[in-house]
């Protein structure tokens, strides 16, 4: 069965420092979406993405956030100078369709920032 | 604000048994209602799926049901198992965005 797949399963880095998270979704799916969940906390929208651009994102997602689809199969968040709140569970996930499509999710990455 | 708020927060059942769990929303309009089950250090993964006109969908030993009229949705899970222990979410998509609203979870733990 096809699934979402995220690289890498644990991140630790120090304040400041820019990090990139990778996500592969689904092959045949054409929207997707980032999502954070602070430890103890619900989850939370970041962004969602279709046809190389953003589609809709929150109020968390400020300039220090990035995505991008670099090739045709991975998905990239990009935070560029890290803080300390942004110690996070990252999950993506993709859909075939969007609203009320099936979201499906990636395993998650844990990001530490020191 | 969009709310979904679930109770209750936590629950230890014996394995075997019956429980509920409660999910209150204000999203209003909306697309549909999801309940997720996510393990611990695990990404959620979807158990149903419901839209307004629906009231009950069922997966395997799961069934939910939605009121749209008072807001509220219930995950029953029947015959528990030890496998069931997980945070269960209620997740609300917004009529004409794809902003997701989740809940905080229902912690389940199943004991033998």
């Amino acid at each position: 069965e096809p699934e979402v797949t995220q690289t890498p399963s644990h991140q630790v880095t120090q304040m400041g420092q820019e990090v990139i998270l990778r996500c592969v979704p689904i092959s045949n799916h054409l929207y997707f979406y980032w999502y954070r969940q602070i430890l103890g906390q619900k989850v939370e929208f970041l962004v969602s993405f279709y046809n190389n651009e953003i589609s809709e994102k929150s109020e968390i997602f400020d300039d220090q956030f990035s995505v991008e689809r670099p090739d045709g199969s991975n998905f990239t968040l990009k935070i560029r100078s890290t803080k300390l709140e942004d110690s996070a569970m990252y999950f993506c996930a993709s859909s075939e369709s969007p609203q009320g499509g099936e979201q499906y999710f990636g395993p998650g990455t844990r990001l530490t920032v020191t | 604000k969009n709310q979904v708020e679930q109770s209750p927060q936590s629950l230890i059942i014996l394995e075997g048994k019956n429980c509920t769990l409660q999910c209150n929303y204000t999203v209003s309009p909306f697309s549909n209602l999801r309940w997720y089950k996510q393990d611990t250090g695990r990404g959620p993964v979807s158990l149903t799926i419901m839209t307004f006109s629906e009231n009950t969908k069922s997966n395997g030993r799961y069934t939910a049901t939605l009121d749209a009229d008072t807001k509220q949705s219930s995950l029953h899970i029947t015959a528990s198992q030890l496998s069931d222990s997980a945070s269960y979410i209620c997740v609300v998509t917004p009529y004409g965005n794809n902003r997701l609203a989740f809940g905080k979870g229902n912690q389940v733990v199943v004991i033998p």
